[in-house]
């Protein structure tokens, strides 16, 4: 397709699991961010990558986080031992790397956590 | 602490009306302003964004204005109409010279009635 794809749309986990959220961006989008959007706030930012490699990784909220992108196509977002603040929509965007700022949202990935 | 600040939730308009959302922020540095706009289920859309050295943005129904020296911005779409009804985030951007990371508000729900 066209846009920024998520899968999957929907999980729900057991507190203690370990969950992977995929995000494939738009072809030739060379910039990709991985945001979290807690229920009544606005996305907050946990990794942008400009490639393969993480160009900052400021926003993951602790070391239970981490990202992948090897082929600087796809990213995996890898939660490990889940809890239930974890629970919140994942939202991917790219974009070409311009200064203008703007990004292109996947639809999210909304994580529950029981 | 919150760099960009929308402090009102929400916002309910007849059709036809001026809608005018407000966004307040903290830091100079931020160079690049933009609004989103996100129905329910579906990843935020870029809709309108301005420089930090300008002062009006406009784009047919929609407007944004940057008031630097209050560290202040406004979206004002006029006139409003039922399709219009969503989430819409303020973001800014400039923080980060290895990328476009966008700090957001945390929103306010427009509701426009037909």
């Amino acid at each position: 397709g066209a846009g920024v794809s998520q899968t999957p749309s929907n999980k729900v986990t057991e507190k203690g699991k370990y969950v992977e959220l995929r995000c494939d961006p738009i072809s030739g989008h060379t910039a990709l961010y991985w945001y979290r959007q807690s229920l009544g706030q606005g996305p907050e930012f946990l990794i942008y990558f400009q490639g393969t490699g993480a160009a900052d990784d400021s926003g993951l909220p602790n070391d239970r986080f981490f990202a992948v992108r090897p082929e600087g196509s796809v990213s995996t977002l890898k939660i490990q031992r889940t809890e239930r603040g974890d629970s919140a929509v994942y939202l991917c965007a790219s974009s070409r790397g311009t200064p203008t700022g703007e990004l292109f949202f996947g639809e999210g990935s909304r994580l529950t956590v029981l | 602490d919150q760099q960009v600040k929308q402090n009102s939730p929400s916002l309910s308009v007849q059709e036809g009306r001026i809608s005018i959302l407000n966004c307040d922020y903290t830091n100079s540095m931020f160079d690049y302003f933009l609004w989103y706009k996100k129905y329910p289920a579906e990843g935020p859309t870029f809709l309108i964004s301005i420089s930090s050295i300008k002062d009006k943005n406009e784009d047919g129904r929609f407007t944004v204005f940057l008031n630097k020296s209050a560290k202040h911005l406004s979206l004002h779409i006029v006139p409003s109409q039922p399709g219009d009804s969503a989430v819409y985030f303020c973001a800014a951007s400039g923080l980060n010279n290895a990328g476009n990371m966008l700090t957001f508000g945390g929103g306010t729900r427009l509701m426009v009635k037909p």
